[in-house]
């Protein structure tokens, strides 16, 4: 089993619907949960984190959290072909005493005007 | 968050040769965290490089291979030694600014090319 674990895509969603993206992790001592788009031929980019149960809005994004399913999630609203990217979630994870961040595969979103 | 700058952006290499990809950022940091990222692929971390000490590196990933420098608190290399086109990915440099513990900004990256 992976650690992060993501649906490959492609995703595709009309534009101004909700595009929503999944993740679940195998480690249930996880505490920290990440969300980062990569557009193609660019580097990741933090968009979203999480550390509580429940939902986090920002702007147009909402990340969710349910640790006893072990499933992360994230909603964008009224999508725009500029979200159209892939879409890394993360788990942070403590390892030999450090700290690491650990990726699922991505899923590749595309927002159809 | 940190300005990361990595040099160079983009390289193409011949079987057998080595690469040396620096990583400088605008503010010290305690850790620099190197990955790699193959076609189509997430990201999988080399090695982590704490300044003074060696870097510790991850299952699969070996320093004669990889061996990476950590000479100050804003600077380390990451090299590709004996290069193989398996070797080809982007590698990416990454580190948790100050302040922004738990939040892991990146380079921009260097797309290597091994023919």
């Amino acid at each position: 089993q992976k650690e992060v674990e993501q649906n490959s895509g492609p995703l595709s969603v009309p534009e101004g619907a909700i595009a929503s993206l999944n993740c679940t992790y195998s480690d249930r001592g996880s505490q920290s949960f990440f969300w980062y788009r990569q557009y193609s031929g660019k580097s990741p980019e933090l968009i979203m984190f999480i550390y509580s149960n429940g939902d986090k809005e920002d702007g147009r994004f909402t990340a969710q959290l349910n640790k006893a399913s072990q499933y992360v999630s994230l909603l964008i609203r009224d999508s725009q072909p500029s979200d159209s990217a892939t879409y890394l979630c993360a788990v942070l994870k403590s390892s030999q005493g450090a700290q690491k961040l650990v990726f699922g595969q991505g899923t590749r979103l595309t927002i159809n005007p | 968050s940190a300005v990361i700058s990595q040099k160079p952006s983009r390289d193409i290499c011949q079987r057998g040769t080595s690469l040396t990809i620096q990583c400088q950022v605008d503010s010290q940091v305690t850790m620099m965290f190197w990955y790699r990222q193959q076609p189509g692929q997430s990201l999988t971390l080399i090695a982590t490089a704490n300044q003074g000490s060696e870097a510790t590196y991850e299952s699969g990933f070996v320093i004669d291979k990889f061996p990476i420098s950590r000479p100050n608190l804003t600077f380390s290399t990451l090299t590709v030694s004996n290069m193989s086109p398996e070797d080809s990915s982007i590698y990416l440099c990454s580190v948790y600014p100050i302040g922004r513990e738990e939040k892991l900004f990146f380079g921009s990256g260097t797309q290597l090319s091994v023919l």
